[in-house]
C-alpha cells in the first residue's frame, strides 16, 4: 500500500530564507505525487504534482519540488519565503492504476517569521 | 463556478445525535470523497465513491454512512454522534483522470459534546 512520510510537523523560516518541506514515499509500484496546501479556515488547493514526465515539477506560486527516485523523496521547496506562504503543506500519493485512493501525510505547518 | 460546496460549516451536536453533512459539486465529477482532519493526523479518508450508486470505505469509515443516488451529491451520515468524531470534515470530488487533482470545499467543523 503506498504511503507518504512529513518529517517535520512544524517548519519556521525567516521571510526571504529557503524553506524546504521533507515528504518521502512509499509505494510498491511508480506513484503519482502532489503537494497541496491549506490556508486557514479553507480547504485544500493543489500546489503541484508529479506525473513522470519530468523529475523537477514547478507550482503556484514559486515553489517546485524533484522526485527523485532513490531516495524515494518528493520535497517541496521555495528559495524565497514570503509571509504569505504561512500555511499546512500537505504531501498526498496515489498509485498507479488506482484512482480513487489519495493518501495523505500529516501535514507541515510552515510559520514565517518576519 | 461553484466547485465543491460543504454544508453547515460549522456544527454542534450532543452525543448519540445523527446529522448529515452535505456535499454537492458542479463539475460532473466521478469521484467524490471524505476525510477528516485532526491535528497531527493529517486527512484521514472516511468513505468515497467511484460514480453514482457506488460507495466504499476508506482507512476510517467506523460510525459513518454515506450514499451517492446522484453524481452532484455525497452525503455523510453520523448515525450517533461521539466526541471522537469531533473533527474537521472535508469533502473532496476529482475526476476519473488518475493525475486530477482533489477539488475540496471548505470543511464542516464539527463539535460533539
Amino acid at each position: 500500500a503506498q504511503s507518504v512520510t512529513q518529517l517535520g510537523s512544524h517548519v519556521s523560516v525567516s521571510e526571504g530564507a529557503l524553506v524546504l518541506l521533507r515528504c518521502n514515499y512509499s509505494s510498491s509500484v511508480p506513484p503519482y505525487l502532489f503537494w497541496y496546501v491549506q490556508y486557514p479556515n479553507q480547504g485544500l488547493q493543489l500546489l503541484l504534482k508529479y506525473t513522470s514526465a519530468a523529475t523537477l515539477v514547478k507550482g503556484i506560486n514559486g515553489f517546485e519540488a524533484e522526485f527523485k527516485k532513490s531516495e524515494t523523496s518528493f520535497h517541496l521547496t521555495k528559495p524565497s519565503a514570503h509571509m504569505s506562504d504561512a500555511a499546512e503543506y500537505f504531501c498526498a500519493v496515489i498509485a498507479s492504476g488506482g484512482y480513487q485512493k489519495v493518501t495523505f501525510g500529516i501535514g507541515t505547518k510552515l510559520q514565517v517569521i518576519p | 463556478n461553484a466547485g465543491v460546496t460543504q454544508t453547515p460549516k460549522f456544527q454542534v451536536l450532543k452525543t448519540g445525535q445523527s446529522m448529515t453533512l452535505q456535499c454537492a459539486q458542479d463539475m460532473n465529477h466521478e469521484y467524490m470523497s471524505w476525510y477528516r482532519q485532526d491535528p497531527g493526523m493529517g486527512l484521514r479518508l472516511i468513505h468515497y465513491s467511484v460514480g453514482a450508486g457506488i460507495t466504499d470505505q476508506g482507512e476510517v469509515p467506523n460510525g459513518y454512512n454515506v450514499s451517492r443516488s446522484t453524481t452532484e451529491d455525497f452525503p455523510l451520515r453520523l448515525l450517533s454522534a461521539a466526541p471522537s468524531q469531533t473533527s474537521v470534515y472535508f469533502c473532496a470530488s476529482k475526476s476519473r483522470d488518475i493525475i486530477s487533482p482533489l477539488h475540496f470545499g471548505n470543511g464542516t467543523r464539527l463539535t460533539v459534546t
